[in-house]
């Protein structure tokens, strides 16, 4: 089976940088994904590690370290507009196994 | 280009009542999936398809069916709609799962059971 724990909240202030973590427990382990979902839309896919390190993609880079099950999203620069849910996911086999998603709030 | 489409966007059933949900993507995509999203679940697997005639079940599978007759259509089915069952339904496609084919969503269906 798989899981994945994520906190369900986090609070930062604008202009600032926060991170997002995950753990996950599962077998037959692929990649780590992070989606971001607004209120009332849809999942988007933001980035994915399939091997140990740092991706980076403009204002956000994901890590993952597999010998730790360990992953985390880094949000830099923090707009308002990225006051969002942030899912983390396992890819396995033929399916994305997502995690319960962590609500970011952002402070002016 | 429409990308990955759901029909209806909002419903209310009775229980007992039976409907079907459309997902259908113009991406030439071969994987296809139904998720349902309920506050403080995140999104949960419920059935999907590899390809065109295949299903398999994901986490939640129970009181849903699932079709894929045409590649760019994955039809979702509650045949005896129950109160448990409402939530906001999300269709997703990609081209397979890999670090540059990454899964697409659809605008979701919110369904009331009452």
């Amino acid at each position: 089976g798989q899981s994945l724990e994520q906190p369900s909240e986090v609070t930062a202030v604008e202009g600032a940088i926060v991170q997002i973590n995950c753990t996950y427990q599962t077998s037959g382990f692929y990649g780590l994904s992070w989606y971001q979902q607004h209120d009332g839309g849809a999942p988007t896919f933001l980035s994915y590690n399939a091997l140990d390190g740092l991706e980076e993609t403009g204002r956000f880079s994901s890590f993952l370290s597999r010998s730790d099950s360990y992953g985390y999203l880094l949000l830099q620069e923090l707009q308002m507009k990225d006051s969002a849910s942030y899912f983390c996911a396992v890819i396995r086999d033929d399916k994305i196994i997502f995690g319960k998603g962590t609500r970011l709030h952002i402070l002016p | 280009n429409a990308g990955v489409t759901q029909t209806p966007k909002f419903r209310v059933l009775k229980t007992g009542q039976s409907m079907t949900l459309l997902c259908a993507q113009d991406m030439n995509h071969e994987y296809m999936y139904w998720y349902r999203q309920d506050p403080g679940m995140g999104l949960r697997l419920i059935h999907y398809s590899v390809g065109e005639g295949t299903t398999a079940k994901g986490e939640v599978p129970d009181g849903y069916n699932v079709s894929r007759l045409k590649k760019q259509n994955f039809l979702l089915g509650l045949e005896s709609a129950a109160p448990s069952q409402t939530s906001v339904y999300f269709c997703a496609s990609s081209y397979r799962l890999s670090s540059t084919d990454t899964q697409y969503f659809g605008p979701g269906t919110r369904l009331t059971v009452l």
